[in-house]
């Protein structure tokens, strides 16, 4: 069974820009969720798809949204790049949340944005 | 405070030794337990999935969790150079909170 894909894997963009980011879950999977990966800041949740819906959303500004298709498949965009934006960002997908509890996730590779 | 505390290491043995990795946390609701594997440049490698207190062994790991104590190990045996990544503890109620990351260096 195929992972988890994220695409593109590198991007560069600069300040004021925006970006979008894709992944598609393993198959068979309905819950996707992205965080932000910076050596400072460690892991931090941005929020979760489920069935399309937004299910939990962590404490980013604004700018960052996303959204899920019909088919698990998730993007999310950030708007007006800042240069903190610079990150590793991670899309996980589990099989179900089960009573409102996040099941175990499995992650893709990640995008890695540069924002200069 | 966080949620989820972790020692980020950077924490160094030699081949072979046994490696003990730990987590605490504050929140009572988490109900599952994860450990992580990441290597530099890759996305985060489910290793161990728990949800009682006791001991979960796998091969070399064994995850343990006292949520009476709201403290969780992983314990590496015989550890090898491949072993060599950032460990990452995880709890979830309604979404994960990751610890830190523990830097590893199994040296041969």
């Amino acid at each position: 069974k195929a992972g988890v894909t994220q695409t593109p894997r590198y991007l560069i963009k600069t300040r004021g820009q925006q970006v979008t980011l894709s992944c598609s879950p393993i198959s068979g999977h309905r819950s996707v969720s992205w965080y932000q990966q910076t050596p400072g800041q460690g892991l931090q949740f941005l929020f979760e798809y489920f069935s399309e819906t937004q299910r939990n959303k962590g404490n980013f500004p604004g700018r960052f949204s996303g959204r899920q298709f019909s088919n698990s498949r998730s993007e999310m965009n950030v708007s007006t790049l800042e240069l903190g934006d610079s990150a590793l960002y991670l899309c996980a997908s589990s099989l179900v949340v089960v009573a409102g509890v996040t099941d175990e996730q499995f992650f893709g590779p990640g995008t890695r944005l540069t924002v200069l | 405070q966080k949620e989820v505390e972790q020692d980020p290491g950077p924490l160094s043995v030699p081949e072979g030794a046994i490696v003990s990795l730990n987590c605490t946390y504050s929140n009572s609701a988490f109900q599952y337990f994860m450990w992580y594997r990441q290597y530099s440049r890759k996305g985060p490698e489910l290793l161990m999935y728990t949800y009682s207190s006791g001991n979960k062994e796998d091969g070399r790991f064994t995850a343990q969790v006292d949520k009476s104590s709201k403290y969780i190990s992983l314990f590496i045996r015989d550890s090898q150079p491949s072993d060599s990544a950032t460990y990452l503890c995880a709890m979830s109620s309604s979404r994960l909170t990751f610890g830190e990351g523990t830097q590893l260096t199994v040296n041969p």
